[in-house]
């Protein structure tokens, strides 16, 4: 069974950039694809986009185009989103899951990202 | 972008009731819907895929319905580690979109 393991959480200035990583574990790495949900404080989920990572190919939600970017690692099997010019509004639990076919059945922890001045 | 309006926002309920939320779509996705739930400071867990096929693990009181723009979480005996919040998804295009939330609570 895959288990994802994210990297700890991360306070931020306004206008900097974050980087989240996603390790995956128990599974293997090429045969599914992986998203990035966020979840600001009392709100629902919001689906950024997501990798193939044996394709390297992503796709993103265009409210984020342009500021995030999936990546990932097949060496060490990691995803990576990165979130550029945060502002206040981009406070949220970040969360990578694997989407096999859409649905979103294996969770990471999730990443608190503050952006405060 | 597919719009999703998922209802009720909250519900208030007993253990032992049947309980339904709804999801309607902007428009149609076959069956690609996925229904989640998700406890306070933890990840959403997913429950039920293709719009009724239940994920392995999860139980047999949950159960989901419908195809196209309409579509259905029943839970049909509450239990006590029911009372969460309930997402639908979308997947049939991108983005992905979620609903707004159902949160179940005790009445």
């Amino acid at each position: 069974q895959v288990q994802l393991v994210q990297s700890g959480a991360e306070v931020k200035k306004p206008g900097s950039s974050v980087k989240v990583s996603c390790k995956a574990s128990g599974g293997t790495f090429s045969s599914y694809t992986i998203s990035w949900v966020r979840q600001a404080p009392g709100q629902g989920l919001e689906w950024m986009g997501r990798i193939i990572p044996i394709l390297g190919i992503a796709n993103y939600a265009q409210k984020f185009q342009g500021r995030v970017t999936i990546t990932a690692d097949k060496s060490t099997s990691t995803a990576y989103m990165e979130l550029s010019s945060l502002r206040s509004e981009d406070t949220a639990v970040y969360y990578c899951a694997t989407s096999k076919l859409g649905r979103m059945d294996v969770w990471g922890q999730g990443t608190t990202v503050t952006v405060s001045s | 972008v597919i719009w999703m309006t998922q209802s009720p926002s909250l519900l208030s309920a007993s253990t032992g009731d049947r309980v339904t939320i709804s999801c309607r779509m902007s428009q149609g996705i076959s069956s690609y819907l996925a229904w989640y739930q998700q406890k306070p400071g933890k990840a959403p867990e997913l429950l039920i895929y293709a719009a009724s096929t239940l994920q392995s693990g999860v139980p047999s009181r949950f159960s989901g319905s419908g195809s196209g723009t309409d579509f259905t979480l029943t839970i049909s005996c509450l239990q006590s580690e029911d009372f969460a919040t309930y997402y639908c998804q979308q997947y049939y295009s991108f983005p992905w979109t979620f609903g707004q939330g159902t949160k179940v609570e005790i009445k």
